[in-house]
């Protein structure tokens, strides 16, 4: 079957660094997306992954390593409204989108 | 700039009642996704449609059904609602269909609940 691990829950401080780690057993892939979504919110676009290697927007930089089966997201300079779940989302060989549960961060002061 | 719209934002009905969630984009986008999303479970496709006039089924598709008479409107219809459909329900799109790296634009979702 096809499966993506993400950690369920993860805390911070405002003005840290964090990763998050996402791995990921599919039937093939063509890319891999990051999504933050609020509390009662839409999820939004972060990054797209699809080849090997560092992917830096701002604060945020998105990792993949294909013959591992993992990517991060990692977050510098930590705001409180950062706090927030951050989806791993796989594409697979059919090209259907394939979504992690979410990594839920809370940010404390 | 609208996006996508969804309506209603939430809304509780009786098992067995008949309910169509609506969604609207803006953007002219060709795909158009029906998503249900659960606590602890990742976001599962439930219909989508790669352009207008067709529809595809996706991981969860029993109990829902959607048409797409043209680009903009997309809705999603439960015939008979069973208290297993309470989730939260949102509407995406995409620029091009499935097989396509572009991103998805979602709308702020409908939260129904099955009582």
């Amino acid at each position: 079957g096809q499966n993506i691990d993400q950690p369920t829950e993860m805390t911070a401080t405002e003005g840290a660094i964090v990763q998050i780690n996402c791995t990921y057993q599919t039937s093939g892939f063509n890319g891999l997306f990051w999504y933050q979504q609020h509390a009662g919110e839409a999820p939004t676009f972060l990054s797209y992954n699809v080849l090997d290697g560092l992917e830096e927007k701002g604060r945020f930089s998105s990792f993949l390593s294909r013959s591992k089966g993992y990517s991060y997201l990692l977050l510098k300079e930590l705001q409180m409204k950062d706090s927030a779940s951050y989806l791993c989302a796989v594409i697979d060989s059919n090209y259907q989108l394939i979504w992690g549960a979410g990594t839920k961060l809370i940010i404390k002061p | 700039i609208a996006g996508i719209t969804q309506a209603p934002t939430s809304q509780i009905l009786a098992a067995g009642r008949r309910m169509t969630l609506r969604c609207t984009q803006d953007m002219r986008h060709n795909a158009m996704y029906w998503y249900r999303q659960d606590l602890g479970l990742g976001l599962r496709l439930i219909h989508y449609s790669n352009t207008a006039g067709t529809t595809g089924k996706g991981e969860v598709p029993d109990g829902y059904s959607v048409s797409r008479a043209n680009t903009d409107d997309f809705p999603l219809t439960l015939a008979s609602a069973v208290p297993s459909q309470t989730s939260v329900y949102f509407c995406a799109s995409s620029e091009h269909g499935t097989g396509a790296s572009g991103e998805l634009f979602f709308g702020e979702g409908s939260r129904l609940t099955v009582l």
